[in-house]
C-alpha cells in the first residue's frame, strides 16, 4: 500500500465548476506536503507548499489544506479553466534529514470540459 | 520554462541498443534526480545525486547507469533495456535538503 494515496483517480468536470481532491498520507512525521500538476507530455510543477504546521495555502485559484491529526490533504480548484485539465500529484517528505525522500502520490487526473 | 531542459523527448531503441537521456539545469541547484513515471504507478526514484556525488539508487538495474559529470548536468546511460522499461523518464533539480524540485519535461521511452 502506497504511504500517499489520492482520491478519485479521475474527474470530470465542467468549464467555471469547483472542485475538490483529496490525498491521504501515513508518512510521519513529515516536514512538508506539496501538490503538484502534470500536464500532458510535461514534467510535473509546484503549485503549492505546506509545512507541517499550516493548515491553507493559496495558488489563484488553487488552495490546499492540511489537516496533520487526520493526515489528510485537500486541493480545492475553483472557477475551473480548460488549461486545469491536467494530474495533480500530492508529495509528502518524511521528516528525516539528510535524505532525498520525495513520496509520490498516483495522482488524479482532472478533465474540465467545455 | 521550468529551468531543466531533457533531451531527447521521445526516444525508441531496441532491447540490444545503447542510448542516453541528457538533463541540464540553469537553476543553480545543487541535487539532480532521474525519475521513472509508469502508467498509474507513483514516480519511482532512481537515482539522486547532491554536490554531483551520487547518494541514492533505489535498486535500479545495473542497464540503467547515470552520470553527474558537474551540477548542472545529468546522464543516464542505457544498454541492453526490457520492454517493461518503456516510460516517462524525468529529471528533477533542487537545493538539497528537501527543497522544492523542478522538473524537465521528460524523455518518453519505447523498448521495443
Amino acid at each position: 500500500k502506497n504511504q500517499v494515496e489520492q482520491s478519485p483517480q479521475s474527474l470530470i468536470i465542467l468549464e467555471g465548476k469547483n472542485c475538490t481532491l483529496q490525498c491521504n498520507y501515513t508518512v510521519s512525521p513529515f516536514s512538508n506536503l506539496r501538490w503538484y500538476k502534470q500536464d500532458t507530455g510535461r514534467g510535473p510543477v509546484s503549485l503549492t507548499i505546506m509545512t507541517f504546521s499550516e493548515n491553507t495555502k493559496s495558488n489563484g485559484r488553487y488552495t490546499a489544506t492540511l489537516d496533520a491529526d487526520t493526515k489528510q490533504s485537500s486541493l480545492h480548484i475553483t472557477a475551473s479553466q480548460l488549461s486545469d485539465s491536467a494530474s495533480y500529484i500530492c508529495v509528502v517528505s518524511p521528516t528525516t534529514s539528510g535524505t532525498y525522500k520525495y513520496i509520490f502520490g498516483t495522482g488524479t487526473r482532472l478533465k474540465v470540459l467545455a | 520554462e521550468t529551468g531543466v531542459t531533457q533531451t531527447p523527448r521521445h526516444l525508441v531503441m531496441g532491447m540490444t541498443n545503447k542510448k542516453s537521456l541528457k538533463c541540464e539545469q540553469h537553476l543553480g541547484h545543487n541535487a539532480m534526480y532521474w525519475y521513472k513515471q509508469s502508467a498509474k504507478k507513483p514516480l519511482e526514484l532512481m537515482f539522486v545525486y547532491s554536490l554531483e556525488e551520487r547518494v541514492e539508487n533505489n535498486s535500479v538495474p545495473s542497464r540503467f547507469s547515470p552520470e553527474c559529470p558537474n551540477s548542472s548536468h545529468l546522464f543516464l546511460h542505457l544498454h541492453t533495456l526490457q520492454p517493461e522499461d518503456s516510460a516517462l523518464y524525468l529529471c528533477a533539480s533542487s537545493y538539497t535538503g528537501q527543497g522544492t524540485q523542478y522538473f524537465g519535461p521528460g524523455t518518453r521511452l519505447t523498448v521495443l
